[in-house]
């Protein structure tokens, strides 16, 4: 079974230009996260999604993040534009859906966002 | 949600078992405790999860006492490739989504 992809792997931009991830889930999962992780920190959650509706985007810093998950599959993160504090690894997980499979996420390799 | 306190950093050699404690002192009712553990360069990979008493599974066992106010995460006979950051969460998400802390960075040695 494929797992969760992600693209690109490593990305370098400067300041102020726009840059978008796209994450394909494992296929019949349901729910979709998006995080951001910092270096010597844990994820911290972006949005997440049930099938194609953005059910938790507290966290999403709204004035440059944006975020879509067409047909309930794939999702595409993006900023626009970036700063030099958006570097950090950008993580898509899938889950299958259900109360305590939530607690078991299917995790990508991340996207290494470099901004400078 | 829940905050959970873990060591920052843990030590120790091939072959011995390797024990890592995560506090959560206001565990909810519907709470379950779950243990990732992450390589570098990878995303977080799920190792274990238990609600109460001990869960054990081909990786690791889970330990939980009567009162769920920590946990203990049991790594048996380590080995080289078991050094990663493990991170302990509590919740349950519904609608609501875990949270990761910064972690336990275990470092086997030879």
């Amino acid at each position: 079974e494929a797992g969760v992809v992600q693209s690109p792997r490593y990305k370098i931009i400067e300041k102020k230009q726009p840059v978008a991830f796209w994450c394909n889930p494992i296929s019949g999962h349901n729910t979709l996260y998006w995080y951001r992780q910092n270096l010597g920190q844990g994820p911290e959650l972006l949005i997440r999604y049930e099938n194609e509706e953005a059910v938790d985007d507290s966290q999403l810093p709204k004035d440059r993040f944006s975020a879509e998950r067409l047909k309930g599959v794939d999702s595409t993160l993006k900023i626009q534009p970036a700063e030099l504090g958006d570097s950090a690894v950008y993580l898509c997980a899938s889950s299958p859906g259900g109360a305590i499979s939530y607690n078991e996420q299917f995790f990508g390799p991340g996207t290494r966002l470099t901004v400078l | 949600l829940a905050k959970t306190t873990q060591p920052i950093s843990m030590d120790s050699y091939e072959g011995q078992e390797v024990n890592i404690t995560c506090s959560h002192n206001n565990i909810a009712t519907n709470d379950y405790i779950t243990w990732y553990q992450q390589f570098p360069s990878q995303g977080p990979r799920f190792i274990i999860q238990g609600y109460k008493t001990k869960v054990t599974n081909e990786v690791a066992s889970l330990f939980i006492p009567a009162d769920r106010k920590s946990s203990t995460l049991s790594l048996p006979r380590v080995s080289l490739s078991d050094t990663a950051v493990y991170y302990c969460l509590v919740g349950f998400t519904g609608r609501r989504a875990l949270t990761f802390g910064s972690g336990t960075r275990l470092q086997v040695q030879p």
